[in-house]
């Protein structure tokens, strides 16, 4: 199973939005709504954000969002703030038990 | 509140077998409610999913990993382990062990050690 494809960067000012796409196959975020999104700081273990592609744990700021269309999934971040620089990965079941992440993306905050 | 730790050797030689320990405080792996699994992300890279395991003993493992990679519970019902077999540099990374939670309609990794660095080298 390959990677998911995700851009290698994003930024934007405070304040802006942002999205991350994370795109997949019909085999993958195509066939199931198991998308989910992980937020990664430097030396840091990664932290849930999203989960069943739109829905935010307790404690998440409303400012994540997640959305599909076909064989891409979507993270967006409103109202940037400089604690949103960090990476972020998406990870999507592929069948079988299985999973995969995306390559990740290095969101930085100008 | 559950924690996760990982421990092991943080180097292993090249043709031998890595293996990890995951110990799990504040709870027991023999929850039904869990799947429990590692992921490492080499230096500089990104994240990989290694696998997962359930209370049954039921395991699932990333296709391109399959051959080299076990996962199993601990009788103790506190620790469950990874073992990558024939390792080479680019079995290199941080090693993760995690906890996935039953939401809403799936399972996801809620809850992470902190991560443990294993170097592959003679």
């Amino acid at each position: 199973q390959s990677a998911l494809t995700q851009p290698a960067s994003v930024s934007g000012s405070p304040g802006q939005s942002i999205t991350i796409s994370c795109t997949g196959t019909s085999s993958d975020i195509g066939s199931y709504n198991y998308v989910s999104w992980y937020q990664q700081h430097p030396g840091k273990a990664p932290e849930l954000m999203i989960f069943d592609v739109s829905n935010r744990p307790s404690g998440v700021s409303h400012r994540f969002s997640g959305s599909k269309s076909g064989n891409t999934a979507s993270l967006t971040i409103s109202g940037l703030q400089a604690e949103d620089e960090a990476d972020y990965y998406c990870l999507s079941y592929t069948g079988s038990g299985t999973e995969v992440f995306g390559g990740g993306t290095e969101v930085t905050v100008l | 509140q559950m924690q996760l730790q990982e421990s092991g050797p943080g180097l292993v030689k090249p043709s031998e077998t890595l293996s990890l320990t995951c110990s799990v405080s504040g709870g027991s792996i023999s929850s039904s409610s869990y799947y429990w699994g590692w992921v490492r992300q080499p230096p500089g890279k990104g994240l990989e999913w290694i696998g997962v395991i359930y209370y049954t003993g039921t395991t699932y493992y990333n296709p391109s990993l399959q051959s080299r990679v076990t996962i199993s519970l601990d009788t103790s019902g506190t620790q469950f382990s990874l073992k990558v077999s024939s390792v080479t540099a680019a079995d290199t990374a941080v090693y993760y062990c995690a906890r996935r939670t039953p939401r809403a309609n799936w399972f996801y990794f809620d809850n992470w050690g902190q991560g443990t660095p294993v170097t592959v080298s003679s």
